[in-house]
């Protein structure tokens, strides 16, 4: 399978424990971009990466949110002292970088956190 | 960034109604994308509108996008039981560094009953 991969499928946690989450995108896509989705909504963007280089950030990343992507392949998003709000599906997508305002956005399946 | 507002929030359907989908946004939009979730599922890629006025056909799904491009719609012909799932359009909005990220719109949950 050549798709977006995500690991762990599902993730529950005690609040205030840190988590970290890892997305392996296409390996030709050179942009990868974190969302999270709760229920009812629709993906909300948290950032993005253009290789290795994290260039933006959504004022949604508090500080206890940390991502990386070290050799511009594979990234992790780490929550650090979890709390129950952060209970969402975090969805990582890939895209060639080619013409970012365009390019189709491919999805992952995403990682369920539940903090209890 | 490009809202995008969705309606309606919910459908449900008998198997062989139709169900159309509408996107509005306040700006105008470069593109338009579709995607389609289902119960459980992550977001998958349907199609991308350009054009102005552009139609295009997906088997029973009719994608459209307004003259103004500030609206878009997805319809879909005699509903099958395999269409249900959560239909979201998306835009994508200039972030503060000149990158770009999809706003997706709250999505249209479709249950079709045979």
């Amino acid at each position: 399978d050549t798709g977006v991969s995500q690991n762990p499928r599902h993730k529950i946690t005690k609040r205030g424990q840190n988590v970290t989450f890892r997305c392996d995108p296409i390996s030709e896509h050179n942009r990868l971009y974190w969302y999270r989705q709760t229920l009812g909504q629709g993906p909300e963007f948290l950032t993005y990466f253009q290789n290795e280089a994290q260039l933006e950030k959504s004022r949604l990343l508090s500080d206890r949110f940390s991502a990386e992507r070290p050799k511009g392949s594979f990234s992790t998003l780490e929550i650090q002292r979890t709390e129950q709000g952060d209970s969402a599906m975090y969805l990582c997508a890939s895209s060639l970088g080619t013409r970012p305002s365009t390019d189709t956005q491919y999805f992952g399946p995403g990682t369920r956190l539940t903090v209890l | 960034g490009q809202q995008v507002m969705q309606i309606p929030q919910y459908q449900h359907v008998q198997e062989g109604e139709d169900f159309t989908t509408y996107c509005n946004s306040s700006t105008t939009l470069s593109n338009i994308q579709w995607y389609k979730q289902r119960p459980g599922g992550h977001p998958v890629f349907l199609i991308q509108l350009v054009k102005s006025g552009e139609v295009k056909k997906q088997k029973r799904l009719t994608f459209q996008f307004g003259e103004a491009k500030k609206n878009s719609s997805l319809h879909i012909t005699a509903t099958q039981t395999t269409d249900v799932g959560t239909y979201f359009c998306a835009a994508f909005t200039r972030l503060p560094n000149s990158g770009y990220a999809l706003n997706f719109g709250k999505g249209t949950s479709l249950l079709v009953t045979p």
